[in-house]
């Protein structure tokens, strides 16, 4: 059974700081790595995605991943009340398997 | 450009009835996936598609089904709907089968009563 972990939060954060979401995996196998975010009531939105070793950085968003510790995160830098929302962690297993596994979600509210 | 449709966005059946959710892209990709997601549980794949014709089934395909006869359609039947169905329903499609995220419908809330 491939696995995807988050802690369900919710995670509180002030205007402006760090949010630091983070999210481990189970399967060795997995090659890519995608960060959604999901407003209530409504769909999932792709956000980031990585597939190396590393950061990525994409404006306010930095994903890291670390495959030796099957652990990815995402950084979200001076955090405005509109992040607030519920983070998607997913993960798509070896080649050739063309489903994403997600985990159930951190919930993230940044106060102003 | 309007993405992943998806129809109804509501709806409310009685147990025992069936109903089709209706999804169509035009981004012309041969991946497409149906999900519910319930609270506390996130998404959950009850079918997939990588191209017309061609179907299987995900985690939780136990009451329902799908057809692919064309690239941009993607049905999802539920038949002899229970109230475990509660749900609301999304929609996704993807380029490619790896190195690709998936863009989503706006989803299909579905009560059974």
């Amino acid at each position: 059974q491939k696995e995807v972990e988050q802690n369900s939060g919710p995670l509180s954060v002030p205007e402006g700081a760090i949010a630091s979401l983070n999210c481990t995996y189970s399967d060795r196998g997995s090659q890519s790595f995608f960060w959604y975010r999901q407003y209530s009531g409504k769909s999932p939105e792709l956000i980031m995605s990585i597939y190396s070793n590393g950061d990525k950085e994409d404006g306010r968003f930095t994903a890291q991943l670390n495959k030796a510790s099957q652990y990815v995160s995402l950084l979200i830098r001076d955090s405005q009340p509109s992040d607030s929302a519920t983070y998607l962690c997913a993960v798509k297993n070896r080649a050739g398997s063309y489903q994403l596994t997600f985990g159930k979600g951190t919930k993230l509210s940044v106060i102003p | 450009n309007a993405g992943v449709t998806q129809t109804p966005k509501f709806r409310i059946l009685k147990i025992g009835q069936s109903m089709t959710l209706q999804c169509t892209q035009d981004m012309n990709h041969n991946y497409m996936y149906w999900y519910r997601q319930d609270p506390g549980m996130g998404l959950k794949l009850i079918y997939y598609s990588v191209g017309a014709g061609i179907t299987d089934k995900g985690e939780v395909p136990n009451g329902y089904n799908v057809s692919r006869s064309t690239t941009e359609d993607f049905p999802l039947r539920l038949e002899l709907a229970a109230p475990s169905q509660t749900s609301v329903y999304f929609c996704a499609s993807s380029y490619g089968p790896l190195n690709y995220g998936y863009t989503f419908g706006s989803g299909t809330r579905l009560t059974v009563v």
